[in-house]
């Protein structure tokens, strides 16, 4: 999962794996969450996300996970592919009402292997 | 296609210069970001606009000024640039404070030397 460091946490899987990335966010407070992906020389791409009055949530080929109780949110990624190949963020809102001040998280390298 | 347009893409500047980083969408998106992306650090918040004619600080300001003299764009001003300043900087914006979905732009790529 993601961790605080200058080395990103990284995760190497065959095609047509499913893949897991793991996020442990740092305010109880956080109502909100969401997964971006960043390909190389390119901004953020929202995937999904979640509010905190669901532990889970689906959409194409990625489910988000949430577990308050211990902080951790994870995205799991089915049959991956080439072009998932990608880093991975988490963010929470933790600024109240307000879903503009997102803490992101450090990142996740995906690695996808033919 | 609609989206957020950054300029310049890439750019190396000597300390101590000024520089003001172009930011401007086509989405009459309320809500605009300025980031920053160093690695290991993730992306930080370094201005934010709520609507047009209002900004605000975000976690590292220090160092940068924004304005929103309109809807479109959202300029970030370096008065005088540090090394530190080295860094990827994205421009984001969405439709108001109350989503959650933001929409980035392709980032810009400064150098202080």
């Amino acid at each position: 999962g993601e961790s605080v460091g200058l080395h990103l946490p990284t995760l190497s899987v065959q095609e047509g794996d499913n893949s897991i990335i793991n996020c442990a966010y740092s305010n109880s407070a956080s109502d909100y969450f969401i997964w971006y992906k960043q390909e190389s020389g390119k901004g953020p791409q929202f995937i999904i996300d979640i509010r905190s009055n669901m532990d889970k949530r689906q959409g194409q080929r990625v489910t988000v996970l949430l577990n308050k109780t211990v902080k951790h949110l994870s995205l799991q990624i089915a049959a991956t592919q080439p072009g998932d190949s990608a880093v991975y963020f988490c963010a929470e809102n933790s600024g109240g009402t307000s879903y503009g001040k997102l803490t992101f998280g450090q990142g996740t390298i995906l690695t996808v292997h033919p | 296609i609609a989206g957020i347009t950054q300029a310049p893409t890439s750019q190396i500047l000597a300390a101590g210069r000024r520089m003001t980083l172009r930011c401007t969408q086509d989405m009459r998106h309320n809500a605009m970001y300025w980031y920053r992306q160093d690695l290991g650090l993730g992306l930080r918040l370094i201005h934010y606009s709520n609507t047009a004619g209002t900004t605000g600080k975000g976690e590292v300001p220090d160092g940068y000024s924004v304005s929103r003299a309109n809807t479109d764009d959202f300029p970030l001003t370096l008065a005088s640039a540090v090394p530190s300043q080295t860094s990827v900087y994205f421009c984001a914006s969405k439709r108001d404070i109350l989503t959650g979905e933001l929409f980035f732009g392709e980032g810009s790529r400064l150098t202080v030397l």
